[in-house]
């Protein structure tokens, strides 16, 4: 299974873009990267996901650089709310379990 | 409405007993999971099923037994215990195949093993 590398943890400014980075270096050709959120103790919540083009939605954009082997998730205009633990993982295709990693803990400040 | 539900949302049991945690969903996805959390961790993978008696193993599956022998229920069962086990429960489906194949999970169940 395709391992992640996150950073424990980063700030942002309320307002700014928040840049968060993943590594998966041993990605397989048919997996998928997702990014899923983690408020308090909630359960985790779908944000995005993608193959090999970068994509966007409501809640943020997806980076995926051509050699697959690192992407970045884009909150492009964070609020208080953003604060949260953003976990990415990588599956889907031939290996439909989803490893969850440590993930970030993101801090929007005020 | 729709959704997955499990239950109960807090459980406190003693060493040696046997506990079930359950798990529902109305949204007929093939794809089920477990996984577990805790304090101050990310979440690691049980067990997962395919489909209807189907299961395997994920990350740290002993000590927990699956089964599924309805599509809409995956139920989750300690049969001994441990203070170890004490953590938070987190259910998830998934429907795959589509082109939003996304988890969906569960409030989680709060165990305590005392």
């Amino acid at each position: 299974d395709a391992k992640t590398t996150q950073p424990p943890s980063m700030d942002c400014a309320e307002g700014r873009a928040a840049n968060l980075p993943c590594n998966h270096s041993t990605i397989s050709g048919n997996e998928y990267v997702y990014w899923y959120r983690q408020i308090h103790s909630q359960g985790p919540q779908y944000i995005i996901h993608g193959l090999k083009n970068n994509e966007t939605n409501e809640m943020a954009s997806l980076i995926i650089t051509e050699d697959r082997k690192s992407s970045t998730l884009i909150l492009p205009h964070a609020t208080l709310r953003d604060t949260a633990v953003y976990y990415c993982i990588v599956g889907g295709g031939a290996t439909n379990k989803l490893i969850f990693g440590t993930g970030t803990l993101l801090a929007v400040q005020p | 409405d729709a959704g997955i539900t499990q239950s109960p949302r807090y459980k406190i049991t003693e060493t040696g007993r046997q506990v079930t945690l359950m798990c529902h969903q109305t949204w007929s996805h093939s794809y089920m999971f477990w996984y577990r959390q805790d304090l101050g961790h990310g979440l690691r993978l049980i067990y997962y099923s395919a489909a209807a008696d189907i299961t395997d193993k994920g990350e740290v599956p002993d000590g927990y037994v699956v089964s599924r022998s309805k599509t809409e229920n995956f139920p989750l069962t300690l049969e001994s215990a441990t203070r170890s086990q004490t953590s938070v429960y987190f259910c998830a489906s998934r429907l795959v195949g589509s082109t939003n194949e996304k988890l969906f999970f569960g409030s989680g169940t709060q165990l305590s093993v005392l």
